[in-house]
C-alpha cells in the first residue's frame, strides 16, 4: 500500500506563476520529511528537510510547510524559472537514523512554460 | 566534492542476461544503497549495506544480489535478468544520521530484452 501520495501527479506552469505540491502520507512514525528535485535523467537533490510538528523552511524560491497531525507537507515554489522543470519527490523518513526506512512518493512532474 | 558515480549509464541485456550494475561513492559514507525507480511508484529498496562486507534485504530484493566490496563501492548483480526488471536504477549514500541527505547518482537505466 502506497504510503506517501502526492498530488498533483503533474502541473503546467507559465515562468513567473507560483505552485503549491502536496505530499499526504501515513508512514509512522514519521521522523521526518525531505523533499527531492530530480531533473530530467538524473539523481534525487535534496531541496529541504522538515523534522518538527509545524516546521516551515526556505531555500530561495522553495519554501515547505509540515503539519504531523495532519501527516501533510507542502511544497511552494515563487516565481518559477524553466529550470525549475523537474519532478520532486516527498520522501519521509520512520527513523533519525540510517537504520530505518525511507518512503518515497512516486511525485509530482512539473513543467514550466515560457 | 562528495559524489556518488554509477556505471554504466545505460544497458540494455537479455533475457536470462548476466548484470552487474557499479556504484562508487567518495564522501566516506557508511550507508550505500540501491533503489529502482519505475513510472507510478517511488524509489523502491532493492539492497543496502552500512560498511565493507556487510549487506542488508531491502524491500523489493527477489532476482538481485548485492556486494559491498570496500567502503566505496557497492554492486548491483542481476544474474538471470527478466524484463521485469527493466527499470531505473539508483545508488546513493548515506551518513548513519538520516536527518543528513542521502547523495544520489545519476542513475543506470537497465533495458531486459
Amino acid at each position: 500500500k502506497t504510503q506517501v501520495e502526492q498530488s498533483p501527479q503533474s502541473l503546467v506552469v507559465r515562468q513567473g506563476e507560483n505552485c503549491v505540491l502536496q505530499c499526504n502520507y501515513s508512514v509512522t512514525p514519521d521522523n521526518h520529511l525531505r523533499w527531492f528535485k530530480q531533473d530530467t535523467g538524473k539523481g534525487l537533490v535534496s531541496l529541504t528537510v522538515l523534522v518538527h510538528e509545524n516546521d516551515k523552511t526556505s531555500n530561495g524560491r522553495y519554501s515547505a510547510t509540515l503539519d504531523k497531525d495532519a501527516k501533510h507537507s507542502t511544497l511552494h515554489i515563487t516565481a518559477t524559472l524553466l529550470d525549475d522543470t523537474a519532478t520532486y519527490i516527498c520522501v519521509v523518513g520512520d527513523r533519525g537514523s540510517a537504520l530505518g526506512r525511507l518512503h518515497f512518493g512516486a511525485g509530482t512532474q512539473l513543467i514550466v512554460i515560457p | 566534492e562528495a559524489a556518488v558515480t554509477q556505471s554504466p549509464r545505460n544497458k540494455v541485456t537479455v533475457t536470462g542476461g548476466n548484470v552487474t550494475l557499479s556504484c562508487r561513492q567518495t564522501n566516506s559514507h557508511n550507508y550505500m544503497y540501491w533503489y529502482r525507480q519505475d513510472t507510478g511508484h517511488g524509489l523502491r529498496l532493492i539492497h543496502y549495506s552500512y560498511g565493507a562486507g556487510n549487506l542488508q534485504i531491502g524491500d523489493v530484493p527477489d532476482g538481485y544480489k548485492a556486494t559491498r566490496t570496500t567502503q566505496e563501492d557497492f554492486f548491483l548483480l542481476l544474474e538471470l535478468a527478466s524484463p521485469s526488471q527493466t527499470s531505473l536504477y539508483f545508488c546513493a549514500s548515506s551518513v548513519t544520521d538520516n536527518n543528513q541527505a542521502p547523495l544520489f547518482g545519476e542513475g543506470t537505466r537497465l533495458s531486459v530484452l
